[in-house]
């Protein structure tokens, strides 16, 4: 079982640009959950997605926006870059998505803005 | 959104228990309490979660107050691979989680 995966493991954009993240969940797992860790941090909860929509949001604005394909995985969208969005990006993946089930996480995708 | 309170950082001697609080006065009744981990440039990692009951499991313990407004958790022999970033977190029904800054975990051999 390869677990989460996140792809690319690191990126580097211009301000104003607009980044696409992925993620694969871990095999039976059917919601998925997006952090942005800054350095020193810990994870703030962006969105999750489950049954292919957004259940729940973090604050964080509209430029931030995501989308689950029928097989689970998850894609996050950054409109407008702005030097402030430079940080870890981390998915997890869960079965459901009540709080009493644990989460995997992936090892996150660098992004910096420059 | 509920919030938690860790102390920023903790000292343990390796092969002794260690004790790690976390305050969560504005719990609401179906909020989970979660603890992961994380060692750096890695993502973090489950450790152990429980609703009202103590919990156990081969990484750790959970002990929740009756209150629920505190929790600790409990490594029962530290060793240096523990050495960490614990995160108390509290999740909701929805599946809505909210990290705090967590506290850094120094194991001294």
């Amino acid at each position: 079982d390869a677990g989460v995966t996140q792809s690319p493991t690191h990126l580097i954009k211009t301000r104003g640009q607009q980044v696409t993240l992925r993620c694969s969940p871990k095999s039976g797992h059917d919601t998925v959950s997006w952090y942005q860790q800054a350095l020193g941090q810990g994870p703030q909860f962006i969105f999750q997605y489950y049954e292919e929509e957004e259940r729940q949001r973090g604050n964080f604005p509209d430029r931030f926006s995501g989308h689950q394909f029928p097989n689970y995985s998850s894609e996050l969208n950054v409109n407008a870059l702005l030097l402030g969005d430079s940080a870890l990006y981390l998915c997890a993946s869960s079965f459901r998505v009540q709080g009493g089930f644990e989460a995997f996480f992936g090892q996150g995708t660098r992004l910096t803005v420059v | 959104d509920a919030k938690t309170t860790q102390p920023n950082s903790m000292e343990s001697n390796e092969e002794e228990p260690v004790h790690l609080p976390c305050n969560h006065s504005t719990i609401s009744g179906t909020d989970y309490i979660h603890w992961y981990r994380q060692l750096p440039s890695q993502g973090p990692e489950y450790v152990i979660h429980g609703l009202t009951s103590n919990v156990n499991n081969r990484m750790a313990s959970l002990a929740i107050a009756e209150d629920r407004k505190s929790s600790t958790l409990i490594l029962h022999r530290a060793t240096l691979r523990d050495a960490a970033v614990y995160y108390c977190i509290l999740v909701n029904n929805a599946g809505k989680s909210t990290f705090g800054d967590g506290t850094t975990l120094t194991v001294k051999p």
